[in-house]
């Protein structure tokens, strides 16, 4: 398997503001990261593919200029969500992509938009 | 595009017995892969188990195990011996047989499990 962290795990901020999410792979070189959101008693939704070195790939109707993602190194993704507002307060996963093409999962960040 | 139903939002079972969950998907491929992951309420997710579309071989992992019916496109979980740390929402998930960015994970909406003493 791998281990991924996330920071933070919990952030509260105010409505207009950016917050930055990283997810860290620490013993894994990881070309490719996924970044999945969780409404509260719902399902993971993916929501864009990291690629390191490249842009990243967003699926439809997620906004890219909102929900920006920079994939620097093999073992670094972040996701930052610009002017943020309520209806982005959500969880947001992260997940490293393994050569035998499994993913290993994040613990989660907990955002909440004042 | 492939889909994936869970149609047991939840279940519960007694601890010690056995309880299978269902999940049902749709696709139009013929080899790919199939998943059971485990988000308990720390909200981390962990695989607990995978099946390859082209083995007829049911996956099994200690006391989990999986009923795979590949021509009804039918894929559940019996978890024997239950304990209460089997309490968590479980997710189906379903993979294309490809690696890199083809390796998306499309989940099902999820089955909540109750552990009962």
């Amino acid at each position: 398997g791998a281990v991924v962290s996330q920071h933070p795990s919990w952030v509260i901020c105010k409505s207009g503001t950016s917050v930055k999410i990283e997810c860290r792979s620490l013993d894994f070189q990881a070309t490719t990261m996924f970044w999945y959101r969780q409404f509260p008693k719902q399902s993971l939704m993916l929501m864009a593919t990291s690629n390191e070195g490249s842009k990243a790939t967003y699926e439809q109707g997620v906004e890219k200029d909102k929900f920006l993602i920079n994939h620097a190194s093999l073992t670094l993704s972040t996701l930052t969500v610009t002017s943020a507002h309520p209806e982005d307060s959500s969880f947001y996963i992260c997940s490293v992509l393994l050569g035998g093409g499994e993913q290993f999962f994040g613990p989660g960040t907990r955002l909440t938009v004042l | 595009a492939q889909t994936v139903t869970q149609s047991q939002p939840e279940m519960s079972v007694q601890e010690a017995e056995t309880v299978t969950l269902s999940c049902t998907y749709d696709t139009s491929e013929s080899d790919y892969y199939l998943f059971w992951y485990k988000q308990p309420p720390s909200r981390q997710m962990i695989l607990v188990i995978r099946q390859e579309a082209y083995k007829q071989q049911n996956a099994t992992e200690n006391r989990f195990s999986v009923n795979f019916q590949k021509a009804a496109k039918s894929f559940s979980l019996k978890i024997s011996d239950s304990q209460l740390g089997d309490a968590a929402m479980y997710f189906c998930a379903y993979r294309r047989a490809f690696t890199g960015t083809a390796s998306k994970l499309t989940f099902g909406t999820g089955t909540r499990l109750q552990v009962t003493l």
